[in-house]
């Protein structure tokens, strides 16, 4: 199936650790995303990239880092989890008509 | 700041019957509306958007929206519903920043379809 894959769906784990999630698309889409949502359903972009170029929210904390293997791929490395990074990261990738999500990580710190 | 509702957490519909699901939002300016849908365990599909232009936006799978200024509404519309349309439906507003668009999700409906 053409779509845009996270792993894992749930992740809990304790405060201080590095965890990466992993995202992978096979639309062929040249930007790809990372967003968080928050307990109000936004969703905030966190980086776009673009196999070129990086952009970075300057709001996120640089304990988050994107790193991209390759063209389909796009994860994301979160280093020193703290409680406040417990959400739910939506991967998504970009073609002219529009975005084409991720099914969600829910990341429990605890 | 942008917020969206959908008055509708569940809507059950008899196969081959309409459909109308609601959306309201909430935004200063002149909104970018997109309507996902998401299958169980797959991710937000886009189904359509409007940015600007005709009010009436057709989408994929049979479905159109029309975005009324008045109203503040977006209601996403199937004239015949067909079992492979049972989902979880997310209405969004969309605001573009310096670093990319932001998303407003509404809480979502979700479909169920009677055969």
């Amino acid at each position: 199936d053409t779509a845009v894959s996270q792993t894992p769906k749930y992740l809990v784990t304790q405060m201080g650790n590095d965890k990466s999630i992993k995202c992978e698309q096979n639309l062929g889409h040249d930007t790809m995303y990372w967003y968080k949502q928050d307990s109000k359903k936004f969703l905030k972009i966190m980086f776009s990239y673009n196999n070129k170029e990086l952009i970075i929210n300057e709001t996120v904390p640089n304990r988050f880092s994107p790193k991209s293997p390759d063209k389909a791929h796009l994860n994301l490395h979160i280093n020193s989890l703290e409680l406040g990074d417990s959400a739910v990261y939506f991967c998504a990738s970009k073609s002219r008509y529009g975005y084409t999500f991720g099914s969600g990580t829910r990341l429990t710190v605890v | 700041a942008q917020s969206v509702t959908q008055p509708d957490i569940h809507i059950t519909v008899s196969e081959g019957a309409s459909l109308e699901l609601r959306c309201n939002y909430s935004y200063g300016a002149t909104p970018y509306l997109f309507w996902y849908v998401q299958s169980p365990g797959q991710g937000l599909q886009l189904l359509l958007k409007y940015f600007s232009g005709d009010t009436l936006v057709q989408g994929i799978k049979g479905f159109e929206a029309e975005f009324k200024r008045s109203q503040s509404s977006f209601n996403l519309r199937k004239p015949s519903v067909h079992w492979s349309d049972a989902a979880e439906y997310f209405c969004a507003v969309g605001a573009t920043n310096n670093y990319g668009q932001n998303f407003v999700f509404g809480p979502g409906t979700r479909l169920s379809v009677l055969p």
